[in-house]
């Protein structure tokens, strides 16, 4: 049974880099979509982007309103991803969830990690 | 503004028939990709609960159905209950979006 858990710092400074990992037990990493998802606190969800990893190579692909500042990448040494948002501000701060994605559907979901950008 | 619209809020008493709508346009759900829903309960992290228009993964009671028409959507609870007090998302594919996986803005279902 695959599961999912993110991790990475709870508070992050504005203009500051939001660096987190979503650690995959019970599965490989590759061969599938993943991706990173958030929801602003008392609000609804947002899909960050996704990391398809085969082989030797992945590929990625963010929404547009983020790609600027969005890099997902993969350790498979670790069974790993990892997201990375610069330049953050207030309007970042969410809870950040990863999930594995099954025909553009999302099934697999991690507890989701809480991140503050504050000073 | 969410690209899939969602009404805000849904109520019924225990027992009741509720429906949540979800609207799409001819970039997600008319240009034939599938809906799929999420139940959030308080809390908690997004749970599958129907994928491709009307498929429940396996443990989802068949209280809940989905279907899809054109450029719209909907979940039906049935018997409902107090433990299906809880937010609910649709989610699709947008093709004018390169590649964007794209949700409503959540529907919470309050039990009364």
């Amino acid at each position: 049974q695959v599961q999912l858990q993110e991790s990475g710092p709870g508070l992050v400074k504005p203009s500051e880099t939001l660096s987190l990992t979503c650690t995959v037990s019970g599965g490989s990493v590759s061969g599938y979509y993943w991706s990173w998802i958030r929801q602003p606190p008392g609000k609804g969800l947002e899909w960050i982007g996704y990391l398809y990893y085969s082989g030797s190579s992945g590929t990625t692909k963010y929404d547009p309103s983020l790609k600027s500042r969005v890099t997902i990448s993969v350790d498979t040494s670790k069974n790993q991803f990892s997201l990375k948002l610069s330049s953050v501000t207030a309007a970042d701060t969410a809870v950040y969830y990863c999930a594995r994605e099954q025909g553009l559907w999302f099934h697999i979901w991690g507890q989701g990690t809480m991140v503050t950008v504050s000073s | 503004q969410s690209v899939l619209t969602q009404p805000p809020s849904v109520s019924g008493a225990p027992g009741q028939r509720v429906t949540i709508s979800c609207t799409g346009s001819s970039s997600n759900f008319g240009a034939g990709y599938d809906v799929h829903w999420y139940q959030q309960l308080p809390g908690t992290a997004p749970k599958l609960l129907i994928y491709g228009n009307s498929n429940r993964p396996s443990g989802v009671p068949d209280r809940f159905s989905g279907s899809k028409s054109g450029t719209s959507a909907s979940l039906a609870i049935t018997g409902l209950q107090a433990e299906d007090e809880a937010d609910y998302y649709c989610q699709s594919y947008d093709s004018s979006l390169s590649g964007s996986r794209v949700f409503g803005g959540g529907t919470k279902v309050t039990v009364l």
